[in-house]
């Protein structure tokens, strides 16, 4: 079965720092697609990046950059110069194979609470 | 354009009631997901309807159920409540539901069951 591990519980950094979240994944299908998302206090569950499983080249998005490494099983994601607004609970998520063809699920992992210090 | 909106925001129930809980999808999109998130056990999957049909479901118990509409607009149900239901409940949208796309989730609807 998919399986989404984020080790870190939470974590507390000064702001202006570089932080780094790190995620591994257990799947057994060769095609699969990786996602984070964000959490803010609202609620809702934001859309940040999704990497499918051919593409391991690294991706940046200004202060925010991503590290996929199958031979490591780990898409981990990196804030650089972090920023207050940067607080959230972060998730990295794995769309595990449906049974009918198309209809998609994601496993989610425990989520990092990030908190970022003035 | 307008997001994913769910409703109620928050709803307080008691133990044996019955629930349900809206969401509108994002104009166009034709697949709406449901996911449980709670402290101890996390985001866990409910189901998946696309086109009023459900393709997909999590490991939940009868007790959850859920339809879609022609309009896509989507319900969930839970009978019989209990204390381990309170959660926070997220509807998610996409295009087609198709493997690998981006989901646009609400802000949820937070249920405490006393």
């Amino acid at each position: 079965a998919q399986k989404v591990t984020q080790a870190q519980t939470e974590i507390s950094v000064v702001e202006k720092e570089d932080v780094t979240l790190d995620c591994v994944y257990e799947t057994r299908d060769t095609t699969y697609y990786l996602f984070w998302y964000k959490q803010p206090p609202s609620g809702e569950l934001v859309f940040l990046i999704r990497r499918n499983s051919f593409d391991e080249q690294n991706e940046i998005s200004g202060r925010y950059s991503w590290n996929f490494q199958k031979s490591t099983s780990s898409f981990n994601f990196t804030i650089t110069a972090s920023q207050v607004v940067d607080s959230a609970v972060y998730f990295c998520a794995l769309s595990e194979t449906a049974i009918i063809q198309g209809a998609q699920k994601l496993v989610f992992g425990q989520g990092t609470r990030l908190t970022i210090n003035p | 354009k307008a997001g994913v909106t769910q409703t109620p925001r928050y709803l307080i129930k008691t133990r044996g009631q019955q629930v349900t809980l809206s969401c509108s999808p994002i104009s166009g999109h034709r697949s709406v997901s449901w996911y449980q998130q709670t402290p101890g056990q996390g985001l866990q999957f409910l189901f998946e309807y696309f086109s009023e049909t459900q393709r997909n479901k999590g490991n939940f118990p009868g007790r959850f159920s859920g339809r879609q509409f022609s309009n896509s607009r989507s319900e969930m149900n839970v009978s019989t409540l209990e204390l381990g239901d309170s959660a926070l409940y997220l509807c998610a949208s996409s295009w087609t539901g198709k493997y690998g796309g981006e989901l646009f989730f609400g802000e949820g609807s937070r249920l405490t069951v006393l």
